[in-house]
């Protein structure tokens, strides 16, 4: 069956200082992963999206990245972080199974920027 | 632009109260319609889907929603509501064609008390 990791699952980092969130999958191949914020109060927004390796989409202006060194691999990541980046940041994969398209969500990391 | 609205951002219940929460979306297309639930301290996982078909979806533990076309509407419904049904809901659609991206609403908690 199909597991997604993340970590860390609890993060608190200063102001300015670096990130880096990794998620990985096991038991599936060339999945399509998503990395989402969900802020306090609010629902949960897209960030990116990758299709393959190498392949990076992202879907709204900020002040992080992202990175698919691997197939099953899918690294959120920030030179300096803002306040604003504070938030639980989930990662998800698409499955394409007979009847079971949907996302499946890790269990997310919850950072906070002081 | 895509967008998703959850009219109910807190809802309290007692037990065995019925359960329905609004959710309505901005988009004339062909959409798939989701609707996620995240207990406390568990993962984000699905509800139920509706892709084509009978436009009554029913889903686990009981749930069930109803699309209406000519309304963008997608509510979430259950008859009798349990304490273990504490959980705050998510409405979510994806665009066919688009990398199956989900645009999801802000979310709904719901507390219900014994």
């Amino acid at each position: 069956s199909q597991t997604i990791h993340q970590w860390p699952a609890t993060l608190v980092q200063p102001v300015g200082s670096p990130l880096s969130l990794e998620c990985t999958v096991e038991g599936t191949s060339n999945p399509n992963l998503y990395w989402y914020r969900q802020a306090a109060g609010r629902g949960l927004q897209l960030l990116f999206y990758s299709v393959g390796i190498g392949q990076i989409s992202s879907e709204v202006p900020q002040n992080l990245s992202a990175s698919r060194p691997q197939d099953r691999q899918f690294i959120l990541s920030s030179k300096k972080l803002l306040l604003s980046d504070s938030g639980f940041y989930l990662c998800a994969w698409w499955s394409m199974g007979a009847h079971q398209e949907t996302q499946y969500f890790g269990p997310g990391t919850r950072l906070l920027v002081l | 632009a895509q967008s998703v609205s959850q009219h109910n951002h807190h809802v309290i219940l007692s037990e065995a109260a019925s359960l329905e929460l609004g959710c309505n979306y901005s988009y004339g297309g062909t959409v798939n319609l989701f609707w996620y639930v995240q207990y406390p301290g568990q993962h984000l996982q699905l509800l139920l889907k509706y892709f084509s078909g009978d436009p009554l979806v029913k889903g686990i533990k009981g749930f069930e929603a109803e699309f209406i076309k000519s309304k963008f509407s997608f509510n979430l419904r259950k008859p009798s509501v349990q304490w273990s049904d504490t959980a705050e809901y998510f409405c979510a659609v994806n665009a066919r064609g688009g990398y199956n991206k989900l645009i999801f609403g802000a979310g709904t908690r719901l507390a219900v008390h014994p």
